[in-house]
């Protein structure tokens, strides 16, 4: 099986713009979560999507948000960026949002710079 | 207040040591993960724990959760193990979101 995909990997922006990261969960996963890492914070969870709803939401602002497809892949959306927000950003796929399939499959991340 | 410690936060062994990280949490959880990340960023789950002792390999993860506290040992340790080591819990006091440890950089010397 394909492992978890994300792209791009790799994005240069400026303060004010907005991006759109996207994830592809593993076949048949049908949850999504994605984290924020930075040298400062270490890994933070932002949100987790399962069958294209909301189930979890870490402490992030409202310029954070994401959503799920039909297909499970999701996209999570930053606008109105600001310095702070260059990080590594992660998303991972499990089976089940929780429970004893909850095994997270990490992608490879989207290196974010906001200049 | 962070609600997952771990310790210790640096960790140099020789090769073929027994190794130790320990992971104490303060909130109520529905499971423990141990996360690997290796340089340049590829993070791999090594083991998810809800309760007593789980055996992958080299690796051992164990769990106490009237202590609130993990740990994941490394038998015989290896260049290759050389990693960041990361606890994080999924807490059901919180809508079951996860919280994480700021990880234990580990370095394997031959």
């Amino acid at each position: 099986k394909a492992g978890v995909t994300q792209t791009p990997r790799y994005l240069i922006k400026t303060r004010g713009q907005q991006v759109t990261l996207s994830c592809s969960p593993i076949s048949g996963h049908r949850s999504v979560s994605w984290y924020q890492q930075t040298p400062g914070q270490g890994l933070q969870f932002l949100f987790e999507y399962f069958s294209e709803t909301q189930r979890n939401k870490g402490n992030f602002p409202g310029r954070f948000s994401g959503r799920q497809f039909s297909n499970s892949r999701s996209e999570m959306n930053v606008s109105t960026l600001e310095l702070g927000d260059s990080a590594l950003y992660l998303c991972a796929s499990s089976l089940s949002a929780g429970g004893p399939s909850d095994t997270q499959y990490f992608g490879p991340g989207t290196r974010l710079t906001v200049l | 207040k962070n609600e997952v410690e771990q310790s210790p936060q640096n960790l140099t062994a020789q090769e073929g040591e027994f190794i130790t990280i320990n992971c104490s949490y303060s909130v109520g959880i529905s499971a423990l993960h141990w996360l690997q990340q290796h340089p340049g960023g590829g993070i791999v789950s090594l083991f998810m724990l809800s309760s007593g002792k789980k055996k992958h390999g080299r690796l051992i993860a164990t769990i106490n959760i009237q202590e609130k506290h993990s740990s994941l040992h490394i038998t015989a340790s290896h260049p290759r193990d050389s990693a960041v080591y990361i606890c994080a819990v999924r807490s059901w006091w919180t809508g079951n979101q996860f919280y994480f440890g700021t990880g234990t950089s580990l370095t394997v010397i031959p």
